[in-house]
């Protein structure tokens, strides 16, 4: 089946250091792959998607890569701002159903 | 552009009410998707549906109902509210992009408590 895994929070990083959440997929088609983000008392809103291997997705300095061999949809920045504090989700969608990582938390300090 | 809207934003019910949480699109989005969101977790599918008239199960069905007689709407109803219902629930609806593939958007989310 479906399934995505997502590293477990929360993450705490200074201003201006350098972001990794690790994601990881299984999926019994070719699905496409998406980045969503959560602020404090809202929905989830897109952060950055991409629909097939090797495509990388870009948004706000957030990058990810989908990596067909390792089954993995990384989410990096580069320089994190404080701005940037929310709940992360790394999702998949195969013929129209989506599925959710259980989302990590990122705390950035001043 | 309103996109994706739900009703109520918070509720607090008795054990055994039942209560129906209003979502509509004005998007034109085929797909319409109920999620909930237990504190500290990921979404889980409810219920979904493809088109007006057609509904299934998502992963944790059990308790609720739907309908989607337009393409606009797609109420969820709790037919007899219980604790383990409190969560927050997500509305919402995607379109098929055949050059970018699908994104689904979110209402804002509807907080219920069973008490």
């Amino acid at each position: 089946g479906n399934s995505v895994t997502q590293m477990e929070g929360p993450v705490t990083l200074s201003e201006e250091a350098f972001l990794t959440i690790n994601c990881t997929y299984t999926a019994t088609g070719y699905p496409s792959l998406f980045w969503y983000v959560q602020y404090p008392g809202e929905g989830l809103q897109l952060l950055l998607k991409a629909t097939k291997a090797d495509d990388k997705g870009s948004n706000k300095g957030f990058e990810a890569t989908y990596r067909k061999e390792t089954t993995s949809f990384h989410l990096e920045k580069g320089s994190v701002q404080v701005s940037d504090s929310a709940v992360y989700f790394c999702a998949l969608e195969d013929f129209n159903k989506f599925y959710f990582g259980s989302g990590t938390k990122l705390n950035v300090k001043p | 552009n309103a996109g994706v809207t739900q009703t109520p934003k918070f509720r607090i019910l008795k054990i055994g009410q039942s209560m129906t949480l209003q979502c509509t699109q004005d998007m034109n989005h085929n797909y319409m998707y109920w999620y909930r969101q237990d504190p500290g977790m990921g979404l889980k599918l409810i219920y979904y549906s493809v088109g007006a008239g057609i509904t299934d199960k998502g992963e944790v069905p059990n308790g609720y109902n739907v309908s989607r007689s337009t393409t606009e709407d797609f109420p969820l109803r709790l037919e007899l509210a219980a604790p383990s219902q409190t969560s927050v629930y997500f509305c919402a609806s995607t379109h098929r992009d055949t050059n970018s593939g699908n994104t689904i958007y979110f209402g804002e989310g509807s907080w219920l408590t069973v008490v």
